[in-house]
């Protein structure tokens, strides 16, 4: 079956370090991958997206990584804030679909 | 960037009654509205997938006479709970793609509906 798989346990880092979250997919053959971050109550928000044919794309303090051999995803945010706190999720659109398939999510939560 | 808006924002109901959240696309068209359901802890999970002019397509396991979907114009779309329960209790999403191309899609604010 299709899964999308994201660390279920919070990360916590301190101010200033690169914080990385790891997104693993199973039979799935995406086109692109996307990252998104939600807030406690509140719909989520489109970070990055990044395509097959693409290795690592950059948006400011953002870095996502995709390998489709691991079928794996990695999203990095260095020099991190407390503002970064969030939980930020995955999304894949599977085969023959239109609609985004979201991982589980990470927590991530920035000490001052 | 583009704005989806959803509302209301939250909304308390007895048991048995009817809800209806709308998903408005404020400064684009929208052929296409995704509903998402999103339970405590836990992720998104995509409930209908809204078409214009047309029937929505659900996904496995969601109602389709318990949540009714109607994509009235380009820029409205809305979701009817009816005969709510305490089990439907949970925040309702509704999302939009203004360029079916690059993938992305635009959030509402998100509905949390409580029933007592």
């Amino acid at each position: 079956s299709q899964k999308i798989e994201q660390n279920s346990e919070a990360l916590n880092i301190q101010e200033g370090k690169t914080a990385t979250l790891t997104c693993n997919y199973t039979n799935y053959s995406p086109a692109y991958l996307q990252w998104y971050r939600q807030d406690p109550g509140r719909g989520p928000v489109f970070l990055l997206l990044i395509r097959e044919n693409e290795k690592e794309k950059r948006k400011e303090r953002l870095k996502v990584t995709f390998d489709t051999t691991l079928k794996q995803s990695l999203f990095h945010i260095t020099a991190s804030q407390p503002a970064d706190s969030a939980t930020y999720l995955c999304a894949l659109v599977g085969t023959g679909r239109r609609a985004l398939t979201f991982g589980s999510g990470t927590r991530l939560q920035v000490q001052p | 960037g583009a704005v989806v808006s959803q509302h209301p924002s939250w909304v308390i109901c007895k048991s048995g009654t009817s809800v209806k959240i709308e998903c408005r696309s404020l400064d684009f068209q929208a052929t296409t509205m995704f509903w998402y359901r999103q339970f405590p802890k836990q992720s998104l999970m995509l409930m209908a997938t809204s078409n214009e002019g047309s029937k929505a397509t659900y996904e496995q396991g969601v109602e389709k006479d318990k949540f009714l979907i109607n994509h009235a114009s380009l820029t409205l779309s809305t979701l009817t709970v009816t005969s709510a329960h305490p089990e439907d209790s949970s925040f309702y999403i509704c999302s939009a793609n203004p360029q079916v191309n690059t993938g992305e899609l635009f959030f509402g604010e998100g509905s949390r509906l409580t029933v007592l």
